[in-house]
């Protein structure tokens, strides 16, 4: 099956600072990548997502880019806030099995 | 999105016991998955319930000890069979594909003592 790494497994920065997230995969039949945000004690939260026709996504202060050629995606996150911090997923997913395989995730602490 | 409720949302069971999770979904839904989180780590797939055939279940985990039932398209069950304490974790259920991204129930926190 897939194989997800994910990089840093922590990760801390100065409020308003950016904050960045790398993952890769093995399976080149992926090609749906969500990233998940989850606070302590609640379900994974989806925060964006992105398809291997695409190269880059952006969602206010969250970005997330492709590289299907290199298989890595990297979550960005500009002008950071308390509210940031939580523990981040990536995940890979192929339109063969349907399966979503996750990386071992990203403990994130925004320092105000 | 789909509406996941999951039951129960915790339990504390005895060694040797077998503890079932139900997932109910307020849509019909082709795929449905189990996932365990382990205290402090990432989530890994148990199995797919497939509606009206077996599921299909990843490298280490096995049917005799994750049974799991999808009777149609918006209910599934995974059962934790002899549950050791080792088993202690939170299970997830889940629905999506690659057309649409994954969600997530609320989870079954399990205490295995």
């Amino acid at each position: 099956g897939e194989n997800v790494e994910q990089h840093p497994s922590t990760l801390s920065v100065q409020e308003g600072d950016s904050a960045v997230i790398k993952c890769t995969y093995s399976d080149s039949a992926s090609n749906y990548f969500p990233w998940y945000k989850q606070e302590l004690g609640k379900r994974p939260q989806l925060i964006i997502d992105i398809r291997s026709n695409v190269g880059e996504k952006k969602d206010q202060r969250i970005a997330v880019t492709l590289n299907k050629t290199a298989k890595h995606f990297s979550l960005h996150i500009t002008e950071t806030q308390p509210e940031d911090s939580a523990v981040y997923f990536c995940a890979a997913c192929s339109n063969t099995g349907n399966q979503f395989y996750f990386g071992t995730g990203t403990s994130l602490t925004v320092i105000p | 999105s789909a509406v996941i409720s999951q039951k129960p949302s915790r339990d504390i069971c005895q060694r040797g016991t077998s503890l079932t999770i139900q997932c109910q979904v307020d849509s019909q839904v082709t795929m449905m998955f189990w996932y365990r989180q382990q205290p402090g780590q990432s989530l890994t797939l148990i199995a797919t319930a497939n509606q009206g055939s077996e599921a299909t279940y990843e490298s280490g985990f096995v049917i005799d000890k994750f049974p799991i039932s999808r009777p149609n398209l918006t209910f599934s069950t995974l059962t934790v069979s002899n549950m050791s304490p080792e088993d202690s974790s939170i299970y997830l259920c889940s629905v999506g594909d690659s057309n649409s991204p994954l969600h997530f129930g609320n989870g079954t926190r399990l205490t295995v003592t």
